[in-house]
């Protein structure tokens, strides 16, 4: 089946400091979503990606799609204690089904 | 507006027995997906019903089963639990099954002893 790899597998940054998540698949991906899961949560839908070097941006939040549309990275600048939780890159297989394979996540913890 | 609720929140059983996990859809989303998360993982998809017809099926043994009704809301029923089956499970609502974002529900975490 299709996997998706999240580097690094945890962070942990004084407030302040950036943080990059990165997702890399093996094979070519017709879209990319990101969610957030807070500790003791539940997935929240951040964005989706669908064109070959898409670069979109959430406030402090941007996401990048590669242009060869195998790797994907979510990059926050000046992380708040409130950007702590687990950031998942999910894959959307097309077809008669939205299954969402998810990537492996990246925890990130932000302390003062 | 409400939005994806689950019932119930916790559940504990005991190996061998049966489970039945409900999940209302976002008004209007006619699409329901479920998803398995064991701790320290990404949630990783059982089954997806779109007008109360199988649309996807994940790699889950038959012991997993779902079904979903005229109202759009979802049960999703596990037979002969196992101690491996201790996890949250997340029900997900969509306009449809498509590409399309999910809405995730809290989740039941169910424990099995």
């Amino acid at each position: 089946g299709q996997q998706v790899m999240q580097i690094p597998q945890y962070q942990h940054v004084q407030e302040g400091e950036d943080f990059t998540t990165y997702c890399n698949s093996s094979t070519t991906l017709s879209n990319i979503q990101w969610y957030k899961q807070r500790p003791g949560g539940h997935p929240v839908f951040l964005i989706q990606l669908v064109k070959s070097g898409e670069v979109k941006k959430q406030k402090r939040l941007t996401f990048q799609f590669g242009e060869a549309k195998k790797n994907s990275s979510l990059h926050i600048t000046a992380t708040q204690t409130t950007d702590v939780g687990t950031y998942f890159c999910a894959v959307c297989n097309t077809g008669t089904a939205s299954k969402l394979t998810f990537g492996t996540g990246t925890r990130l913890q932000v302390t003062l | 507006d409400a939005g994806v609720t689950q019932s119930p929140t916790h559940l504990i059983k005991t190996r061998g027995q049966h489970v039945t996990l409900r999940c209302s859809p976002i008004s209007g989303h006619k699409s329901v997906s479920w998803y398995q998360q064991v701790l320290g993982q990404g949630p990783q998809f059982i089954f997806q019903y779109y007008e109360k017809e199988e649309r996807g099926r994940g790699n889950f043994p038959d012991r997993f089963s779902a079904r979903q009704f005229p109202n759009y809301s979802s049960e999703l029923n596990v037979n002969a639990l196992l101690l491996g089956d201790s996890a949250l499970y997340l029900c997900a609502s969509s306009l449809f099954p498509g590409v399309d974002e999910q809405y995730f529900g809290p989740g039941t975490r169910l424990t099995v002893t």
